[in-house]
């Protein structure tokens, strides 16, 4: 199964910086078949972006996603109070579906 | 709009089963849309349990799971269920249904994301 490695593990940053978040996959997704997800505490997941950089139905343009074959990269232009939580990349072109171990946004 | 409401917490003993509901609305139940099953364990990260496409009753597991997993559909009341059996205490978790956006299909093979969640049901097994 392919599995998805996410640095840094926390992201300690403050309201307006930008955040990079990083997923490496231990093989080429196929067709860059890979998401992002946002999840805050006690809350379900939200998708932000899908086929590595197609942001989903009513996501804001501070997120964008980029990379190819293993090596992928969720950018967060502008950090809004809102957007601290955790984030996770999971790739959907090989079965079975795998998820990366996930990155804290926190408030600095 | 889309919306996927799961049925309510349970509590189960050890060797028991449980089975989580999830009723869908808004969208074409049996059109370009599975329902994927997604736990996550206290403080953990997220799990992919396995998928349904309610058109076909096509089904596939997580390979850990295979044998004590059962996912199904009722396409006259648009839910999904997923049954999990001998449960142990490593089953504690929110588990999540999902709706599975297909991007690509190939025979047997589909390749989808998850753009719609439920809030989730905790399942917690103690004795």
């Amino acid at each position: 199964e392919i599995v998805l490695a996410q640095s840094p593990g926390t992201l300690s940053l403050s309201p307006g910086e930008r955040a990079t978040l990083s997923c490496r996959a231990s093989q080429s997704v196929n067709n860059n078949y890979l998401a992002w997800y946002q999840q805050k505490p006690g809350q379900a997941p939200r998708l932000l972006i899908y086929g590595a950089s197609r942001r989903a139905t009513g996501i804001p343009d501070r997120f964008s996603g980029s990379g190819s074959e293993t090596d992928f990269t969720l950018t967060i232009s502008r950090l809004e109070t809102e957007d601290f939580a955790v984030y996770y990349c999971q790739q959907y072109g090989r079965s079975p579906l795998t998820f990366g171990g996930g990155t804290k946004v926190e408030i600095k | 709009q889309v919306q996927l409401v799961q049925s309510g917490d349970e509590v189960k003993k050890p060797g028991a089963s449980v089975k989580v509901s999830c009723k869908a609305s808004g969208y074409n139940f049996m059109s370009h849309y599975g329902i994927t099953w997604v736990r996550q364990a206290p403080g953990q990260g997220l799990e992919w349990m396995g998928w349904i496409n309610p058109y076909t009753g096509d089904t596939k597991y997580a390979q850990k799971l295979q044998g004590r997993v059962t996912m199904t559909t009722d396409t006259s009341t648009t839910t999904a269920s997923m049954e999990l059996r001998s449960l142990r205490s490593d089953d504690t978790a929110v588990y999540y249904c999902a709706r599975a956006s297909i991007q690509l299909w190939l025979g047997d093979d589909y390749y989808y994301y998850m753009d719609v969640w439920a809030k989730g049901t905790t399942v917690t097994v103690s004795s």
